[in-house]
Parts: structure tokens; C-alpha cells; sequence
């Protein structure tokens, strides 16, 4: 069975600065999708960004930026230049390509500090 | 533009008592659709999925049950409620496609069961 793991339970960031969340995954599949998904204190889920696994060129989207090391089952979310509006819960995802439904990890509570 | 909405945003009910959380979705038809629910300091446990009127897949055995009576409708409801049930539930849809769709969700209902 497929699982995701985020040992970070909680990380802190000061404003401005650049923080890297981790994420490692584990499945036999060799396509398949991964996402990142922020949730702020209003608790809606909102997408950050989608890598799919046969892609070799990592993801970006505007300040967030993953490394997706493929044989290493390792995908960590770069948060650049960080704003106090990133602070929120950052939950790591894993699709099968053949199934719908997402494994979502236990989540890392980001802080950041003005 | 599609949306998804789901409510009540906050339900506070008595152990037995029965539950009903409605989520629809607009703008789109024929889109898969999920129930989450996320217990504290945990991530997002799948409960429920749908991929068409009628068609209702259990992830894990529980005291909850799922219902699609129309394309862009999805209920989650119990006939008796446990303390255990307490918890934050989220729908969400995806597009049907090959997999690793990106899905988006609603605003989420907290529910405490008391």
C-alpha cells in the first residue's frame, strides 16, 4: 500500500527567508502524481503545486518550488521569499494515475515570523 | 468557474443523534467526488468516493454512510453518531481523467459530537 510521510511536524521560517518542508513516499507504481496542499487557519484546502512522476523537470509555481527525487520516493516543497500568509498546515499527496482518490500525509504546520 | 459547496460549516450534536452534510458542485458535471475527514493533528483520511449517481466506494469500515442521488450531489450521513465521529469533514470533486487529478475542495464542516 501506498504511504506518505512528512517527519516535520512543525517548522518555523522568518519572513523573507527560504524554508524546505519534506516529504517521502512509498509505492511500487511507476506513474503517478504528487501534490502539495496548503491549509490556513480557515481550514480550505488549497492547491500549491502538482508534479507528475514521469516528468523529470521539477514543478514551480511562482515562490513554491519542489525537488522531486524520483528514486529516492522524495518530494519537498522550496518556499521562497516566505510571507507571513503562508503560515498554514502544508500536507503532501500522493495519486495513482489509475485511481482517483489522494494519500495524503499527517501534515507540517509551517510558522512564519515577521 | 466551478465551486463546491458544503455545509453546515459547524454542526454540534448529541451522541445518537443522526447526521446529514450535504456538498455540491457547480459548474462542472460528471466530476468524481470525496469525503475527508481529518482528525486533529492528523492528515486527511479518505472515507468515501464517488464516480457517478449511485456509485459509492468505502475506503474504511465505519458508522458513517455515503449517498449520490444527483450528478454534482454527495451526502455524508449516520443514523447514530459516536463521540468518535467528531471531526472536520471535507468534500471535494475532481475532473474524471486518468488519474492524479487535481481535486478541490470545500470549506469543511466541524463537527463535534457530544
Amino acid at each position: 500500500a501506498q504511504t506518505v510521510t512528512q517527519s516535520q511536524p512543525e517548522m518555523s521560517v522568518q519572513e523573507a527567508e527560504t524554508v524546505t518542508l519534506s516529504c517521502t513516499y512509498d509505492t511500487s507504481e511507476s506513474d503517478y502524481y504528487l501534490f502539495w496542499y496548503k491549509q490556513p487557519p480557515s481550514r480550505q484546502m488549497i492547491l500549491v503545486i502538482r508534479q507528475e512522476a514521469y516528468k523529470q523537470q521539477n514543478a514551480t509555481e511562482n515562490r513554491f518550488s519542489v525537488n522531486f527525487q524520483k528514486a529516492a520516493k522524495s518530494f519537498s516543497l522550496k518556499i521562497s521569499d516566505s510571507q507571513l500568509g503562508d503560515a498554514a498546515m502544508y500536507f503532501c499527496a500522493y495519486g495513482r494515475r489509475s485511481q482517483g482518490n489522494l494519500i495524503f500525509g499527517k501534515g507540517t504546520k509551517l510558522s512564519v515570523k515577521p | 468557474s466551478q465551486t463546491i459547496h458544503q455545509w453546515p460549516a459547524t454542526l454540534v450534536q448529541p451522541v445518537g443523534s443522526p447526521l446529514s452534510l450535504e456538498c455540491t458542485v457547480e459548474g462542472t458535471s460528471n466530476p468524481n467526488l470525496y469525503w475527508y475527514r481529518q482528525a486533529a493533528g492528523r492528515g486527511l483520511q479518505l472515507l468515501f468516493y464517488s464516480v457517478g449517481i449511485g456509485q459509492i466506494s468505502s475506503e474504511v469500515p465505519q458508522n458513517l454512510s455515503a449517498s449520490r442521488p444527483q450528478d454534482r450531489q454527495f451526502i455524508l450521513s449516520s443514523k447514530k453518531l459516536l463521540l468518535s465521529d467528531s471531526g472536520f469533514y471535507l468534500c471535494a470533486w475532481s475532473k474524471k481523467g486518468t488519474g492524479g487529478d487535481i481535486q478541490y475542495f470545500g470549506a469543511g464542516t466541524r463537527l463535534s459530537v457530544l
